[in-house]
């Protein structure tokens, strides 16, 4: 059976330090995955996503930025964190064998930037 | 990619049966109705999805009316663990869903 990870779970950072996040699929192969981010109280906004190894959609400009250096891999990485990077951030995965739009999301990692 | 509107929030009692109606008046043909599932500090989980008429599995049923422009989940006799946020989105295949606000169920003994 597919699993996806994603660590670590918590983390309290200040502002201006990096920031690397990371999320592993088991299970399947050649998956898109998905980094989305949730504000308190607020809908999932999709940062990223990856169809194959070295290919990355950005839907939002920000001083994010991610890597997908494996098939099962996905990275997302801040060089300097801003207070608004504050959030709690998932990472998704999809595959060609479920439906058109089920995504099976990780653990969650929650950030808090001060 | 089409806009989904959802109640903010829906109160309900153990043992009802409790319907969450989705619009989207600017569903595309392609576009497929997908309903998600999240409890706090969670992920969101998959429920159901259709593409028209009635879609049925062991956790809920999903109403899609010919026009397609609305879509109603259903769950039936709800218990409070069914407490949490549900979200509507509309697509034709995973890239770029957008998972709005969603409706925030609280379900009271």
């Amino acid at each position: 059976s597919q699993t996806i990870h994603q660590w670590p779970a918590t983390l309290v950072q200040p502002v201006g330090s990096p920031l690397s996040l990371e999320c592993t699929v088991e299970g399947t192969s050649n998956p898109n995955l998905y980094w989305y981010r949730q504000a308190a109280g607020r809908g999932l906004q999709l940062l990223f996503y990856s169809v194959g190894i070295g290919q990355i959609s950005s839907e939002v400009p920000q001083n994010l930025s991610a890597s997908r250096p494996q098939d099962r891999q996905f990275i997302l990485s801040s060089k300097k964190l801003l207070l608004s990077d504050s959030g709690f951030y998932l990472c998704a995965w999809s595959g060609d064998r479920q439906g058109p739009g089920e995504l099976f999301f990780g653990e969650g990692s929650r950030l808090t930037v001060l | 990619l089409a806009k989904t509107t959802q109640p903010i929030s829906m109160d309900s009692y153990e043992g009802q049966e409790v319907n969450i109606t989705c619009s989207h008046n600017n569903i595309a043909t392609n576009d497929y109705i997908t309903w998600y599932q999240q409890f706090p500090s969670q992920g969101p989980r998959f429920i159901i999805q259709g593409y028209k008429t009635k879609v049925t599995n062991e956790v809920a049923s999903l109403f899609i009316p010919a026009d397609r422009k609305s879509s109603t989940l259903s769950l039936p006799r709800v218990s409070l663990s069914d407490t949490a946020v549900y979200y509507c989105l509309v697509g034709e295949n995973t890239d770029k869903l957008i998972f709005g606000t969603g409706t925030r169920l609280q379900v009271f003994p």
